[in-house]
């Protein structure tokens, strides 16, 4: 069964803090992505990678950054934490080349910055 | 870039029945593939089904088949004898064809699906 898994559920860290969401797939894909998940603005791609130490900007970059240091993992770093980067945080990955393969998901990490 | 719009936020259905949600986009690309995914509350994303934009013929999976229009720019999903379990929220994507390295799904704002029993 194919997996991908996020490290957290559910977080809560405070205004200012680095905050890490981590992402491992058991699939062997390349492509790797983050989304942010908000009400009435569906999923927004953050991040992706299609290989390793690749990384490339999405539509809202803004305030995060991301690692790929092993093909498997894809990490999601918010520098300093701020209230506006509350949301839901879903990573996904797909195999490169393979474009009428969907992209698998992980359960989604629910973030609160206080 | 490409845009994916779905404008009903919420749709309601009587079990076993059927109902169609909507979802429009935005492309000048004539080499893309179309998906429908399915999220209920335990938040994990599903693929429902997926169409690839040179086959003329709809995709069907079970109970779950689409209008594509590809003049229109239209792709809708719909579900045959709706069914407690179908209760999610549904999201529509687009990706492009071709594209090395920007393999990346571009999503509409989605819409909420309750069934009534």
């Amino acid at each position: 069964d194919v997996k991908v898994t996020q490290s957290s559920r559910y977080l809560v860290k405070r205004t200012g803090e680095k905050v890490f969401l981590e992402c491992v797939q058991d699939m062997d894909h390349e492509n790797m992505f983050w989304y942010r998940q908000d009400p009435g603005l569906g999923l927004r791609l953050i991040y992706f990678s299609y290989d390793v130490k690749m990384k490339e900007k999405g539509d809202i970059p803004e305030g995060y950054s991301v690692s790929r240091e092993k093909k498997e993992r894809f990490s999601l770093i918010l520098e300093s934490a701020s209230t506006n980067q509350t949301s839901m945080y879903l990573c996904a990955s797909s195999p490169l080349g393979h474009l009428n393969t969907e992209a698998f998901f992980g359960q989604g990490t629910r973030l609160t910055v206080v | 870039a490409q845009t994916v719009t779905q404008s009903q936020p919420e749709m309601s259905v009587q079990e076993a029945e059927t109902v169609t949600l909507s979802c429009t986009y935005d492309t000048s690309e004539s080499d893309y593939y179309l998906f429908w995914y399915k999220q209920p509350p335990s938040r994990q994303m599903i693929l429902v089904i997926r169409q690839e934009a040179y086959k003329q013929q709809n995709a069907t999976e079970n109970r779950f088949s689409v209008n594509f229009q590809k003049a229109a720019k239209s792709f809708s999903l719909k579900i045959s004898d709706s069914q407690l379990g179908d209760a999610a929220m549904y999201f529509c994507a687009y990706k492009r064809g071709a594209d090395f390295g920007n393999e990346k799904l571009t999503f509409g704002t989605g819409t909420r699906l309750t069934i009534i029993p």
